[in-house]
This record gives structure tokens, C-alpha cells and sequence, in this order.
């Protein structure tokens, strides 16, 4: 049922940025990307959501291509605090109600 | 805000028996979700409430699962007769719509173990 795909794992220097890709072909035109981290033991997190223009805030940017197949999670400064798995996720609506489909994510690693 | 609450934390229960899980989602949020995740996976969707009424189940939600959400405040998750493949983490997230934008806000989980 994902409607995207993420690399396995990956990992970032400390200090470096972290560019997470993530593949999403079959995204529909009102359907918003989200992205989350969990960390292990906790709830998902919020990060940063767009559906067409690139976004910004004080977490990290995400920048969608035109034809929004795809997007990239920005983390500008990894620190190791950043070692989570990182989660792409469409938003899907029917009918006025809202679901969001997780894939298996992209395990980050931010290394000393 | 004190955030998502879930308990309890942990639930080890033997084959065959009923557990029951709560959630209390952030004050006034109007939606809250159910998600199960096992180990190495995503969270996968089962249900979703707007207040009280329950609007959409996932086909992974087989009859021993019920999920309420009286008065459209905190929730429960029922499973009857566990099995060892519910073993998983379950988790819950709130959102207010419009005005938090679709961000959902997850608990830390129920950490369910079936023997």
C-alpha cells in the first residue's frame, strides 16, 4: 500500500549535511508529502510537509521536483541527536478523511 | 499540551486472552489515529476517528479488533483471543483539523507481547 520508496540506510558525517531522497511516482495532484524520524522506542516526529513548493523550518528543508515524483529531506547540520529512521509519507484523502501511509524508511546514521 | 498519552507502555499476555490499550490524545484534538508496527517495519494504519465517529478501518483490523472513542475523547483498542502475530507496538496519534495543518502527534506506544 506505500506509495513511496526510500533507500535502506545511510550514512551522514557529523556536522555534514544529510540529503534523504524519496521516491513517490504514483503521488496524486492534492496529496501532500510528509516527512517524520522515529527514534528507537518513541512515536514518529514530525519534521516538515509540502505538496508543491520547496519548505523550510527550523528542523530541516524539503525540496520536491516539479513533477513531485520525488522529494529530499534536508537536514543542514547532522548531529548524532539525528540517528533515527526517517519516514516519507503521502497523505492520502478520501472522502474528506485523511490517511497517512508509512513505508519501511530510511535508517539514518550520523557518524562521530 | 502535555502530548499523546498511551498505556500502558507494556502488555505481555498469553494466547487466547483480551487486552484492552487507551489513548488520550492532546486536549481538543479532533482526530486520532491507530497504527501497529512490528519490528523493522513502518507503522501500518488501522483505524482513524474524527471526534467520536470512527470513519475508516484498515482490512488488517480483523474482527477480534475494536476500537473506540466515546464522547471523542480518549480511545481504546480491544483485541480478542491474541494471537502471537499481534505481537507489535501500537501506536496512536492525534491531530486538530484545520489548524495543526495534518501534522499528527504520536504517543510512545503499547509494546504488546504475546506468548
Amino acid at each position: 500500500d506505500a506509495k513511496t520508496t526510500q533507500p535502506t540506510s545511510m550514512d551522514c558525517a557529523e556536522g555534514r549535511a544529510a540529503n534523504l531522497p524519496c521516491n513517490h511516482s504514483t503521488i496524486s495532484g492534492n496529496e501532500y508529502v510528509y516527512w517524520y524520524r522515529q527514534i528507537h522506542s518513541q512515536g514518529p516526529q514530525y519534521i516538515i510537509h509540502g505538496l508543491k513548493n520547496n519548505e523550510t523550518n527550523e528542523m530541516a528543508s524539503l525540496i520536491i521536483t516539479e513533477d513531485r515524483k520525488s522529494s529530499t529531506l534536508i537536514l543542514p547540520h547532522a548531529t548524532l541527536r539525528d540517528t533515527a529512521v526517517y519516514y516519507c509519507i503521502v497523505r492520502v484523502e478520501n472522502s474528506g478523511t485523511y490517511k497517512y501511509i508509512f513505508g519501511t524508511g530510511t535508517r539514518l546514521k550520523v557518524l562521530a | 499540551d502535555t502530548g499523546v498519552s498511551q498505556n500502558p507502555r507494556h502488555k505481555i499476555t498469553k494466547r487466547g486472552q483480551n487486552v484492552t490499550f487507551r489513548c488520550d490524545p492532546i486536549s481538543e484534538h479532533n482526530r486520532l489515529y491507530w497504527y501497529r508496527q512490528t519490528l523493522g517495519q513502518g507503522p501500518e494504519f488501522l483505524t482513524y476517528f474524527q471526534n467520536e465517529a470512527q470513519l475508516e478501518k484498515s482490512r488488517l483490523l480483523s474482527d477480534r479488533f475494536s476500537a473506540e472513542r466515546p464522547k471523542g475523547s480518549f480511545s481504546t483498542l480491544e483485541i480478542q483471543r491474541t494471537e502471537q502475530g499481534d505481537s507489535a507496538m501500537y501506536l496512536c496519534a492525534s491531530s486538530l483539523v484545520p489548524l495543526s495543518q495534518g501534522k499528527l502527534f504520536f504517543g510512545s506506544g503499547t509494546q504488546l507481547s504475546v506468548l
